[in-house]
């Protein structure tokens, strides 16, 4: 399995406090993504990184932020959490020149009262 | 743009029944196509993936064959145990220097005793 973990694991948090959630990684991949994964939509990106302090949007970018400082770690930052961010968010990895496989880290369940 | 479209489900099936979960995509160039499942509570693994057309990715005995002419890579399994019960998803990644992933909304797969 790839080195990926996800922190807290689960969240629960008030409308519009600030949240960050961590993602680490020990292999090394250049690129870095974040995910949300609510019913009927799938996984939908957030926004991504392809290196340190190199970040881009995603599909459903608003209200998210990222940084990446360390190679290992990419942190997204919620800044005034909504209800509507309640969800499951997964931080996937892929390294760069192969076939665009990415792996999974185990998620990180969050609910904004 | 990229978009991927499978069978919503659910999908039930018995014991040793053939499973069939349709995807089809649409995509500029060559994308690589993957399968990926999720079982409850965990984030998504690897299932199979096809880098080129007429590729079969295969594992678990699990297959999909990457058809170009039908733009549709399928997934198949001879004979389903209970232990398959999990969420299906396929998704493409167009390539590009991002090596962005697009997945489909995602196939619940029920296996009975």
């Amino acid at each position: 399995d790839a080195g990926i973990t996800q922190s807290p694991r689960h969240k629960v948090t008030e409308t519009g406090t600030p949240v960050t959630l961590r993602c680490h990684q020990t292999e090394n991949h250049r690129y870095m993504y974040w995910y949300r994964q609510d019913p009927g939509h799938g996984l939908r990106l957030i926004h991504y990184s392809y290196g340190v302090k190199d970040t881009d949007k995603g599909e459903v970018s608003d209200g998210y932020s990222v940084s990446r400082s360390k190679t290992e770690d990419f942190l997204l930052t919620l800044e005034s959490a909504t209800s509507s961010q309640t969800s499951v968010y997964f931080c996937a990895i892929s390294e760069a020149g192969a076939d665009g496989t990415q792996y999974f880290g185990p998620g990180t369940r969050l609910l904004v009262l | 743009g990229d978009s991927v479209t499978q069978m919503e489900g659910p999908v039930t099936l018995s014991e040793e029944a053939f499973l069939t979960i349709n995807c089809t995509y649409t995509a500029t160039g060559y994308p690589s196509l993957f399968w990926y499942v999720q079982y409850p509570g965990e984030g998504l693994q690897l299932l199979l993936k096809a880098t080129k057309a007429d590729d079969k990715g295969s594992n678990k005995g699990f297959e999909a064959t990457y058809r170009k002419e039908t733009t549709s890579f399928h997934l198949e399994k001879g004979s389903v145990q209970v232990s398959d019960s999990a969420v299906y998803f396929c998704a493409l990644s167009g390539g590009g220097s991002n090596y962005k992933l697009t997945f489909g909304k995602g196939t619940l797969l029920t296996v009975n005793p």
